[in-house]
């Protein structure tokens, strides 16, 4: 079965903190992936990877930053974090060339105040 | 950049009755259509996709349909069941490795 796993579940930061959003990945896939989540909006794609030491740019990349230092793990990285980032994230991670279906983790409920 | 619409926001129906999530998109280039349930306080798991060579596709009780022309494609579940209660997410990806996803319908089975 696939496994893809995030940390942490839930988190609670401050204006103007850090946060970093962990995910890991047991599937040997090249592509992984980070979204966002929000009412009405489905899922935002962030940042994504093609493999170890790759990040690349989604739709709404503003404010984050993305971390790729092996195959398993992918890191959603919010250096300034402001209110407006108050969501929930997704990893996913895929078949390398994509058109194949992606495998989320559980997600992570960020509130930031 | 490639547009999904997901026409339906909520979609209630009775149990045993068909259920159809109707979604659009924008890019001729799209290529792969895939379906994503998100049962409550969950992630997303995939359901069922269609690639552009083909124009239907059925895996037990989910049937869908892909009109290239009209660039529209839809999701058809036959004989609901309460478990089919959940958010469903229709999906296009037109650049081999991004997914632009629909605004997601929240469907409900009525028993």
């Amino acid at each position: 079965e696939a496994a893809v796993t995030q940390s942490p579940r839930n988190k609670v930061a401050v204006t103007g903190g850090k946060v970093t959003l962990s995910c890991n990945q047991t599937n040997n896939h090249n592509n992984m992936y980070w979204y966002r989540q929000d009412t009405g909006h489905g899922l935002r794609l962030i940042h994504y990877s093609y493999g170890a030491g790759s990040t690349e740019k989604g739709d709404i990349p503003d404010g984050y930053k993305a971390s790729r230092p092996s195959q398993e793990n992918f890191s959603l990285i919010l250096e300034l974090a402001t209110p407006s980032q108050t969501s929930v994230y997704f990893c996913a991670s895929g078949r390398l060339g994509g058109l194949y279906e992606q495998y989320f983790g559980p997600g992570t409920r960020l509130t930031v105040l | 950049g490639e547009k999904v619409e997901q026409h339906e926001s909520t979609l209630s129906v009775r149990e045993g009755d068909s259920a159809v999530i109707n979604c659009t998109y924008t890019d001729t280039a799209s290529s792969y259509f895939p379906w994503y349930k998100q049962e409550a306080g969950k992630g997303l798991h995939f359901v069922i996709d269609i690639r552009s060579n083909v124009d239907r596709k059925q895996s037990q009780r989910l049937i869908v349909l892909l009109d290239k022309k009209a660039k529209r494609f839809s999701l058809h579940i036959t004989a609901t069941q309460p478990e089919d209660s959940a958010i469903y997410f229709c999906a296009a990806d037109n650049a081999g490795a991004k997914l632009t996803f629909g605004g997601g319908t929240r469907l409900t089975v009525r028993p």
